[in-house]
């Protein structure tokens, strides 16, 4: 099946810090990525959608400035945490859709990354 | 406001009990509908999708659900769960012509008891 990574699984950063988090499809090509954001006991929000080679369209409420989406490639979209603060801390997860598959296309998600800002 | 809904925030059942998680949304228009689960510690896996015909959907481990579209419904059933159940469960919409984006319910959380 296919497969979604994310780089790294946790960080612990300081406040004003910024923080890179990866997106990677490892066995098929990826022209859309997802990013969402889970706080604990609670359900996955969409931040915003990644397209290669264009820029991402965020989900109301998202600052486009705080979180830079780059989906340099079909494999890989990275999302920046920039100058983080404590209220960032959070699960991200990343997903991905296999253009392959049609309009019936899957969404993979990636096995999130924990950040946590001091 | 449009949404999706799970009417069940924590479920706790025995082993060999039957199951019925809960799951509404508010949208109109064509919908495609999933359920996902989150075992502790793992990502989210697929269990199971709809986008058209039988409405009576079969996925992995047992798992089915049943799209009532009068009554904007995707409940996900199963007949005996065990304790490898145990999990949060996710329903999850797809609008069409909205570019695949996926809007999650609260979640349910499952625990089974051995």
């Amino acid at each position: 099946g296919a497969v979604v990574s994310q780089h790294p699984s946790w960080v612990i950063c300081k406040s004003g810090t910024s923080v890179k988090i990866e997106c990677r499809s490892l066995d098929f090509q990826a022209t859309t990525m997802f990013w969402y954001r889970q706080f604990p006991k609670q359900s996955l929000m969409l931040m915003a959608t990644s397209n290669e080679g264009s820029k991402a369209t965020y989900e109301q409420g998202v600052e486009k400035d705080k979180f830079l989406i780059n989906h340099a490639s079909l494999t890989l979209s990275t999302l920046t945490v920039t100058s983080a603060h404590p209220e960032d801390s959070s699960f991200y997860i990343c997903s991905a859709k296999d253009w392959r598959v049609g309009p019936q296309e899957t969404q993979y998600f990636g096995p999130g990354t924990r950040l946590l800002v001091l | 406001a449009q949404s999706v809904s799970q009417h069940n925030h924590h479920v706790i059942l025995s082993e060999a009990a039957s199951l019925e998680l809960g799951c509404n949304y508010s949208y109109g228009g064509t919908v495609n509908l999933f359920w996902y689960v989150q075992y502790p510690g793992q990502h989210l896996q697929l269990l199971l999708k709809y986008f058209s015909g039988d409405p009576l959907v079969k996925g992995i481990k047992g798992f089915e659900a049943e799209f009532i579209k009068s009554k904007f419904s995707f409940n996900l059933r199963k007949p005996s769960v065990q304790w490898s159940d145990t999990a949060e469960y996710f329903c999850a919409v797809t609008r069409y012509n909205q570019g695949g984006k996926l809007i999650f319910g609260q979640g349910t959380e499952l625990s089974v008891k051995p």
